[in-house]
């Protein structure tokens, strides 16, 4: 079973709309984040938790909000859809802890496709 | 602040052939240096790491070796397959810091 999993693994969606994207982990990390792949673009961060109390804005987090429910779930929400929103978006999780390089464990991605 | 450069793709190889993606990067420090592979459909995963200078990580039959003095963090192997065909992300961590800053990403092609 995947470590990190994420739901849907895709959705298409209209302008306007509503939109959660769902993670869920077991590897027991405590830091998870949300990213957005666009092409040529690389990851960009849009949110990131160090606990379920910690919750900070990356780089791109205009249009989006999130919720740590638990140490294992972490959500990200589109208030009001766009097409500009239209990208690969990851989960992933770090554990600080145990190893200080930080490295990163992901999802396998949701597409969203906003008409 | 931190940022990471790599070669604009995309590469491509025909098998066995010697593979050379270049990255460099800007950061105040000692940072963690990470390749991460994203297979098609899939998410990213770590293909190798280092964490000061100096230091080869490696992994199947990759390799980059952590040079502090150019500032770079480049990835090779000796003889492509098929099966490497990916996008490859050059990223890294830095010391104390709280995110990982990835490059923008090189499409690697392998053909039979």
């Amino acid at each position: 079973d995947a470590d990190v999993t994420q739901t849907p693994r895709n959705r298409i969606t209209k302008t306007g709309k509503r939109i959660m994207l769902e993670c869920s982990q077991t590897k027991g990390h405590d830091r998870m984040y949300w990213y957005r792949q666009d092409p040529g673009l690389g990851l960009r961060l849009i949110y990131y938790s160090f606990d379920v109390k910690d919750i900070n804005k990356g780089e791109i987090s205009d249009g989006y909000s999130v919720s740590r429910q638990a140490q294992a779930k972490f959500s990200l929400s589109l208030e009001s859809a766009i097409p500009n929103q239209t990208a690969l978006y990851f989960c992933a999780t770090s554990d600080r802890h145990r190893d200080n390089t930080d490295t990163q464990y992901f999802g396998p991605g949701t597409r969203l496709t906003v008409l | 602040g931190d940022s990471v450069t790599q070669m604009e793709g995309p590469v491509t190889l025909s098998e066995e052939a010697f593979l050379t993606i270049n990255c460099t990067y800007t950061a105040t420090g000692y940072p963690s240096l990470f390749w991460y592979v994203q297979y098609p459909g899939e998410g990213l995963q770590l293909l190798l790491k280092a964490t000061k200078a100096d230091d080869k990580g490696s992994n199947k039959g990759f390799e980059a070796t952590y040079r502090k003095e150019t500032t770079s963090f480049h990835l090779e192997k000796g003889s492509v397959q098929v099966s490497d065909s990916a996008v490859y992300f050059c990223a890294l961590s830095a010391a104390g810091g709280f995110k990982t800053i990835f490059g923008a990403g090189t499409r690697l092609f392998v053909k039979a």
